[in-house]
């Protein structure tokens, strides 16, 4: 069973403060995917990544994809409210289930 | 932009009843997924299609639980009878799955809210 774990569970933050959100696992993903998830709604994809490795920015995030394709990070930079949310990563492939981990839950406090 | 509908957006049904919640995929997506997710157990995986047959269906209760899609433009998950642990919310997702490939990502519905008392 593959199974994805995310750390921290909770973080709080003023804002304008930096902050990196980790994903792991002891199985190897042929893709991983980032979600924010907001109070009420669906996740939101954010990025999908597949080469080990691989480096994606978008705006102030930044993601990554760890060399074994087992892990994986967010890092936000200059933190805003609006980034507030439920962080979901979520690997699977074509001939892969699709998992998600349980999530980290940020607060960035004005 | 594209979006998944899921219908209703809020159920509160008694034990016992049966319950029906839809999904409108993308159309043109191959794949669609049921998730569940409780503060508890956060997404669990109920179910899943390719091309609407039904690839795993492990996640589910059996006795209870049914996913069905009779056309490509809907998605149904069925419980019945319903209990009180089935509360949570439940989603569909849809997206395009190319064969031999990793890369692709998933639109979510707003999900349906179940409450069973």
């Amino acid at each position: 069973t593959q199974l994805l774990e995310q750390s921290p569970q909770f973080l709080s933050i003023q804002e304008g403060e930096n902050l990196t959100v980790y994903c792991n696992s002891s199985s190897v993903f042929s893709s991983l995917q980032w979600y924010r998830q907001e109070p009420g709604e669906g996740p939101v994809l954010l990025v999908t990544v597949v080469t080990g490795g691989e480096v994606k920015k978008l705006k102030r995030l930044t993601f990554q994809f760890g060399d074994a394709r087992k892990d994986s990070s967010l890092h936000i930079t200059a933190a805003q409210p609006g980034d507030t949310g439920l962080y979901l990563c979520a690997g699977g492939g074509y001939g892969q289930n699709f998992v998600f981990g349980p999530g980290t839950r940020l607060s960035v406090l004005p | 932009d594209a979006r998944v509908t899921q219908t209703p957006r809020h159920k509160v049904t008694e034990m016992g009843q049966e319950v029906t919640m839809r999904c409108q995929p993308i159309l043109g997506h191959n794949t669609v997924f049921w998730y569940r997710q409780t503060m508890m157990q956060g997404l669990e995986l109920l179910a899943y299609f390719r091309n609407r047959a039904p690839l795993d269906d492990s996640g589910m209760p059996k006795d209870r639980f049914s996913a069905e899609m009779p056309d490509a433009t809907l998605a149904t998950l069925k419980i019945q009878p319903s209990e009180p642990r089935d509360s949570a919310v439940y989603f569909c997702a849809s997206g395009l799955v190319k064969t031999g490939t990793g890369a692709y990502g998933y639109t979510f519905g707003s999900g349906t809210r179940l409450t069973v008392v």
